[in-house]
């Protein structure tokens, strides 16, 4: 699977607009992008994908750059209960491992009352 | 209902124990999966089943035995693990296994193996 770099930590203050990035330099045409956040003692949770275009739901958004070599999950107005570490993965519907989740090392996400 | 469910949440077992973990969701998904997680570290993959069958075994050491008694449930027998195995046990399901769906994970069975 292609590899995901995003930065070990970032900080931000509540109600304030986050943008965690995600480089993927080495993805191919059919890698889908997903992101995963795991909130502290808790097991991880779907946040969003996208192949191309911008994606948008009641979490998040994502951006994704039209060389698709990086990405950015953008959560509008950060609360408390965002901070978590947020899990950029690449994805491959080809192949017989199709069903694998492979999680990078994340970005460990502060929010400041 | 969006929920999968783990028991026991901890466990603390020896190495000469034989202990199971179990995974229940009824949210009609016929994939599910383990994972194991060491502090401070991403989840790593362990094994998948799809429509109650191993899909995916990651080479992991045959002390871990899966099993998946119907669609609802999957549980992970542990025989004669070693203190290295101490980890957060996830378990998560999905409606199937290709990369359109999402993965549901359980809260983890927290092991420690003394």
């Amino acid at each position: 699977d292609a590899k995901t770099t995003q930065p070990n930590s970032m900080e931000s203050n509540e109600e304030e607009p986050v943008h965690l990035p995600c480089n993927h330099s080495t993805i191919s045409g059919t890698d889908y992008i997903h992101w995963y956040r795991q909130l502290p003692s808790q097991g991880p949770e779907y946040v969003i994908h996208g192949l191309t275009s911008n994606v948008n739901n009641r979490m998040a958004s994502l951006a994704i750059a039209e060389d698709r070599k990086s990405s950015t999950l953008i959560l509008h107005r950060a609360t408390l209960r965002d901070a978590a570490v947020y899990y950029c993965i690449l994805r491959d519907p080809g192949g017989t491992s199709y069903g694998k989740l492979t999680f990078g090392q994340g970005t460990i996400l502060t929010v400041h009352p | 209902d969006t929920e999968v469910t783990q028991t026991p949440k901890h466990l603390v077992m020896g190495m000469t124990n034989k202990k199971s973990l179990k995974c229940e969701q009824h949210m009609g998904h016929r994939a599910m999966y383990w994972y194991k997680q060491k502090a401070k570290k991403p989840p790593e993959l362990m094994f998948v089943y799809s429509y109650e069958k191993l899909s995916i075994n990651e080479s992991v050491p045959s002390r871990f035995s899966p099993e998946c008694p119907n669609s609802s449930l999957l549980n992970l027998h542990l025989h004669a693990l070693q203190p290295e195995d101490s980890a957060l046990y996830l378990c998560a399901s999905s409606q199937g296994e290709g990369l359109r769906y999402e993965q549901y994970f359980g809260p983890g069975t927290r092991l420690t193996v003394t």
